[in-house]
């Protein structure tokens, strides 16, 4: 499989835990983004690294969360003392920057804060 | 007011009907428009991609975009229950170097057998 790989698939922690996803883009691809969808809602934009250079954050991106790609190939997504708020499904993408810019999304991750 | 406005749903419609789902923006910088469908539980799947004002088609679907309305539209020809799903129109401003996507909310559509 060459897609987008993210785990876990589906996490349930207690408010007030520490939560990692993490992420596998497609192998070519050199820009990854994540977003965060909640029920009955598109996606929203969190933040996108090219290579290992995290280029922009969301200003939905609190300082509870962060993001990482230490050797531009996967990423981890953080979400520190988790809130009820956070439920949600944290989505990960991936795009090669020389092309048309389609993003290619993995299947996310779904995080339930109980 | 939202960036991208989408038109709300559900949507159902018998098995070859033609569907119609459509979105407006507010952002003029937009010039890239995407369609993805989405099923349940599943992560969002390019369809459609389109950067002209015109139509482009693809098999049963078609995408139009008038930049001078700021309008989208998608057209599903002899819709098939596997048609059912979530459709998302996404928009960016620029492509390649940085193709941040604005998603409107998303309409899920399901056809009747």
């Amino acid at each position: 499989d060459t897609g987008v790989s993210q785990n876990p698939r589906h996490k349930i922690t207690k408010r007030g835990q520490n939560v990692t996803f993490r992420c596998d883009p497609i192998s070519e691809h050199n820009r990854l983004y994540w977003y965060r969808q909640t029920l009955g809602q598109g996606p929203e934009f969190l933040t996108y690294f090219q290579n290992e250079a995290q280029l922009e954050k969301s200003r939905l991106l609190s300082d509870r969360f962060s993001a990482e790609r230490p050797k531009g190939s996967f990423s981890t997504l953080e979400i520190q003392r988790t809130e009820q708020g956070d439920s949600a499904m944290y989505l990960c993408a991936s795009s090669f920057s020389g092309g048309t810019g389609e993003l290619f999304f993995g299947e996310g991750s779904r995080l339930t804060v109980l | 007011q939202k960036e991208v406005e989408q038109d709300p749903g559900p949507l159902s419609v018998p098995e070859g009907a033609i569907v119609s789902l459509n979105c407006t923006y507010s952002n003029s910088a937009f010039q890239y428009f995407m369609w993805y469908r989405q099923y349940s539980r599943k992560g969002p799947e390019l369809l459609m991609y389109t950067y002209s004002s015109g139509n482009k088609e693809d098999g049963r679907f078609t995408a139009q975009v008038d930049k001078s309305s700021k309008y989208i539209s998608l057209f599903i020809r002899d819709s098939q229950p596997s048609d059912s799903a979530t459709y998302l129109c996404a928009m960016s401003i620029y492509t390649g170097a940085n193709s941040k996507l604005t998603f409107g909310k998303g309409i899920t559509l399901s056809v009747r057998p």
